[in-house]
């Protein structure tokens, strides 16, 4: 059973319009949850984190948000720019963010 | 210089070869992991080096045998491959990894390995 799930496998935006990537959840000990960004040819990089005691953290213009009762989180970029076209995936782990359990990833292309 | 390099960036093998995949992290880390994207599915956890200690196999067949020689260095031995073995591996490190919850992986690029 997977434990971190991305239902939406790409998303198509307008440059300068916002940008919502959903993630959801079933493992309630999870405790920390990250959002990495992968080109094409690249390893994943780091993008934002959100610890379980927060419900928002934001950097730049990314935002991430944790409903934790819906066990849900989402990454909200704005304004989105063709420079975030990549792969996002959702990753959430217990107490070792190191074994983080990875989402099948959100393709993103933001159009000029 | 990146901070986690992987070699060879492509591999090609046939079920009976043996061969190596490379991986060495510039950061000053001191966890280090395995991690194998196959098509279609998330990225999953295959091992964890703390310290060069190994301290995570997650039910990896032992056709993989991984070897930390220090904690800069990671490795990952390939024999007797199946086609379904066939995915993305990637390799990873972390500041400290084992008890620490607000952690972040720094990956490398990959090997993408095809079985023949």
């Amino acid at each position: 059973d997977q434990q971190v799930k991305q239902n939406s496998p790409s998303l198509s935006v307008q440059e300068g319009r916002i940008s919502i990537l959903n993630c959801d959840y079933t493992n309630s000990m999870f405790d920390y949850f990250l959002w990495y960004k992968k080109y094409p040819a690249e390893g994943p990089t780091f993008l934002i984190s959100i610890s379980s005691i927060k419900d928002k953290n934001e950097d730049g213009r990314f935002t991430v948000f944790l409903n934790k009762s819906a066990k849900h989180l989402s990454l909200h970029i704005v304004p989105s720019q063709p420079g975030d076209s990549a792969v996002y995936f959702c990753a959430a782990s217990e107490g070792n963010a190191g074994k983080s359990t990875f989402g099948d990833g959100t393709t993103l292309t933001v159009k000029p | 210089e990146t901070g986690v390099t992987q070699t060879p960036r492509h591999l090609v093998m046939g079920m009976t070869n043996k061969k190596s995949l490379k991986c060495e992290q510039h950061l000053g880390h001191n966890a280090m992991y395995w991690y194998k994207q196959s098509a279609k599915k998330p990225l999953e956890l295959m091992f964890v080096y703390n310290f060069k200690e190994q301290t995570e196999n997650n039910s990896v067949p032992s056709r993989f045998s991984p070897e930390c020689p220090n904690s800069s260095h990671l490795f990952l031995h390939l024999h007797t491959l199946q086609p379904e073995d066939s995915a993305l591996y990637l390799c990873a490190s972390s500041q400290e990894g084992y008890t620490t919850s607000n952690e972040k992986l720094f990956f490398g690029s990959g090997t993408q390995l095809s079985v023949l």
